[in-house]
């Protein structure tokens, strides 16, 4: 259990369509980043989010979108799904002097 | 921009074995290091963070070594288990706020 919660766990899309993830952590830290890992690929950064601003983003369209709450939850948003979205994200929280904790991640499949 | 290469890709050996993992990063300015673990279709599992100031971290069976100036990280498994198999990741912190990830080394114990 690494206290950091994402949800859905798994969903199903069609082509076209929108979607939205989301990630919360138990103890309240500031910093979330979110992940897309691709079957047999390592993780890939798509953006990072401290207190409530976007501070880094990786090589992600603009139809990769996200939100960090007041209470520091997150949201990843991904418009008009294209077959290559199809993956497992992850959203792991900063946590000083030990690293990112990750969640267990979402895995969205595009059809 | 940092790439980050894990060797071998699959490693199999029998259980009690003690095994070495390899990682390897092509930009030496580094804020971090942290090794994970994934069990298939899991979120990622954080087993040791390395300071870039640091040489090495111990937890249990488990010891990392950096070595900056190399651009060299290695994960060593002592006395190997069953329950150690899964995909082992290396992820490189930049000094800006983006993990660059390997693509894993698959790791069977056979028992």
């Amino acid at each position: 259990e690494t206290g950091v919660t994402q949800s859905p766990t798994h969903l199903i899309k069609t082509r076209g369509q929108q979607v939205t993830l989301r990630c919360s952590s138990q103890s309240g830290h500031n910093t979330v980043s979110w992940y897309q890992q691709a079957l047999g690929q390592g993780p890939q950064f798509i953006f990072q989010y401290y207190r409530e601003e976007e501070n880094g983003r990786g090589n992600f369209p603009p139809r990769f979108s996200g939100l960090q709450f007041p209470n520091y939850s997150s949201e990843l948003n991904v418009n008009a799904l294209e077959l290559d979205d199809s993956a497992l994200y992850l959203c792991g929280y900063q946590v000083p002097n030990y690293g990112y904790t990750f969640g267990s991640g979402t895995r969205l499949t595009v059809v | 921009k940092q790439e980050v290469t894990q060797i071998p890709a699959a490693l199999s050996v029998p259980e009690g074995e003690n095994l070495v993992l390899n990682c390897s990063f092509t930009d030496s300015a580094i804020y971090n290091l942290q090794w994970f673990r994934q069990d298939p279709g899991k979120g990622l599992t954080s087993l040791l963070l390395i300071q870039s100031s640091q040489r090495e971290q111990t937890s249990g069976r488990l010891n990392a070594s950096l070595d900056k100036s190399s651009g060299r990280s290695t994960l060593y498994i002592a006395a190997s288990q069953p329950g150690d198999s899964a995909t082992y990741l290396c992820a490189v912190l930049n000094t800006g706020n983006q993990f660059y990830f390997g693509t894993g080394t698959s790791l069977t114990v056979i028992p």
